[in-house]
């Protein structure tokens, strides 16, 4: 069965300084990735998407994702958080040709002014 | 554009009481669409979809049911809500791509 494993459960950094959560799935074939993001009392929203082409791919408010093949990764990067990052970032995956999203069990990021 | 609704926005039952919580959309037509319960460090788990109407996946046995009455209305139910039906119910619709999620549902079974 597909799986998706985000193996940092809570963050707290301090603004200014550099975010990498991590993001593994298990599945052989096709897949498309995603990173949602819930801002406090928000909807999920989408941060960026990977379905072909170039693996690093980025998103919207200067956070970028790259897809490692043959790691089985999809790593969420941003190089300087703000206190406005502090959330819950969830990664997400989808076999091609299906209607299944598998979720990972997201990533609580406080980041400290 | 789209968007999508849920309503209500709270709700405490009593256990043993009847649910139904509805979700629609709007400005899209045959979307793909989703039920999820959403728990704290435990993601979003899935627990129906439905690619049509009348067509509904279940992902995991348990209390609820789901109808899709309407191309864009999407309904989860339950006969007898039980405490651990307790959570944080996300609608979420797809055209193929990514999902789009609506607000959510804090249900509380007392």
């Amino acid at each position: 069965a597909q799986s998706v494993s985000q193996h940092n459960h809570h963050v707290i950094l301090s603004e200014a300084a550099s975010l990498e959560l991590g993001c593994n799935y298990s599945y052989g074939g096709t897949v498309n990735l995603f990173w949602y993001v819930q801002y406090p009392g928000q909807h999920l929203q989408l941060l960026l998407k990977y379905f072909s082409g170039d693996p690093l791919v980025k998103g919207i408010k200067g956070f970028e994702a790259e897809f490692i093949k043959s790691k089985f990764s999809f790593n969420l990067r941003k190089p300087s958080v703000q206190w406005s990052d502090t959330a819950e970032y969830f990664c997400a995956v989808i076999a091609s040709g299906t209607y299944k999203y598998i979720f990972g069990t997201g990533t609580r990021l406080k980041v400290l002014a | 554009s789209q968007t999508i609704h849920q309503w209500p926005a709270t709700l405490v039952q009593p256990v043993g009481s009847p649910l139904s919580l509805e979700c629609t959309v709007e400005g899209t037509s045959n979307p793909n669409l989703y039920w999820y319960r959403q728990a704290a460090g435990r993601g979003l788990q899935l627990l129906f979809y439905s690619v049509g109407i009348g067509q509904i996946s279940s992902e995991v046995p348990q209390n609820l049911s789901a109808s899709r009455p309407q191309d864009r209305q999407f309904i989860l139910s339950s006969k007898k809500l039980l405490l651990s039906d307790s959570g944080f119910y996300l609608c979420a619709w797809s055209g193929g791509a990514e999902q789009f999620f609506g607000p959510g549902t804090r249900l509380t079974v007392l």
